[in-house]
């Protein structure tokens, strides 16, 4: 069976400031790992996600997440945070033969002014 | 850039009404998702339909059904809503084939409300 963890119901960071949002996973196989955001009364939008390659994958709005095979982890980070990175995040994991996604409870973020 | 639509952003039905929640696509993919979205819960795979007319139970696919009779239409029928059926419906589509067949794209959800 495949899970995420999202460890942290909330992050709150002062605009400026480093932002991380942690996720770990666990499935059968090679890891194919997504990030995804939720603004209010909104759908769900991509932001970034890793199947191969390197274990730093950049992605939208300034977004970027390391992907760690040893610590089964795929920490989302952004440098410098935006008070309008103010939402839900969900990190998502699937097997490389699945078709289904299994997705994490979500972190709220809240970058104040 | 790819567009998928639900045919309603907020619904308020009463327990027992049969409810139908659409979904549209525009990119031809192949595969449609419908999912449900409730606080500390993530989201929840309800039915997922991998071509048309072709469609597998999810986790948690008690009380729903779906249709897909059309590539680009999916749609979500709750025979007889409740009140545990409160939720947020996000629908997602995915392509099998050609570039991206990765990620899944969803729609902008549908509030439902059963009162």
């Amino acid at each position: 069976a495949q899970s995420v963890a999202q460890p942290e119901d909330q992050v709150n960071v002062a605009e400026g400031n480093p932002l991380t949002v942690k996720c770990t996973y666990s499935v059968s196989g090679n890891p194919y790992l997504f990030w995804y955001v939720q603004y209010p009364n909104r759908g769900l939008q991509f932001l970034l996600k890793y199947i191969t390659g390197d274990n730093l994958v950049k992605g939208s709005y300034g977004f970027e997440a390391e992907f760690n095979k040893s610590q089964t982890s795929f920490h989302l980070k952004k440098p410098s945070a935006l008070v309008s990175d103010s939402a839900l995040y969900f990190c998502a994991v699937r097997g490389p033969l699945d078709y289904k996604l299994s997705f994490g409870a979500g972190t709220t973020v809240t970058v104040r002014a | 850039d790819v567009k998928v639509t639900q045919s309603s952003r907020y619904l308020v039905k009463r327990t027992g009404e049969k409810v139908f929640l659409e979904c549209v696509q525009d990119m031809d993919h192949e595969n449609m998702f419908w999912y449900r979205q409730d606080p500390g819960l993530g989201l929840r795979l309800i039915y997922f339909s991998y071509d048309v007319k072709m469609k597998e139970k999810g986790d948690i696919p008690e009380g729903y059904s779906v249709s897909r009779e059309k590539k680009e239409r999916f749609s979500l029928i709750l025979e007889s809503a409740s009140t545990n059926q409160t939720s947020m419906y996000l629908c997602a589509s995915r392509r099998t084939s050609g570039r991206d067949t990765d990620t899944q794209y969803f729609g902008p959800g549908t509030r439902l409300t059963v009162l």
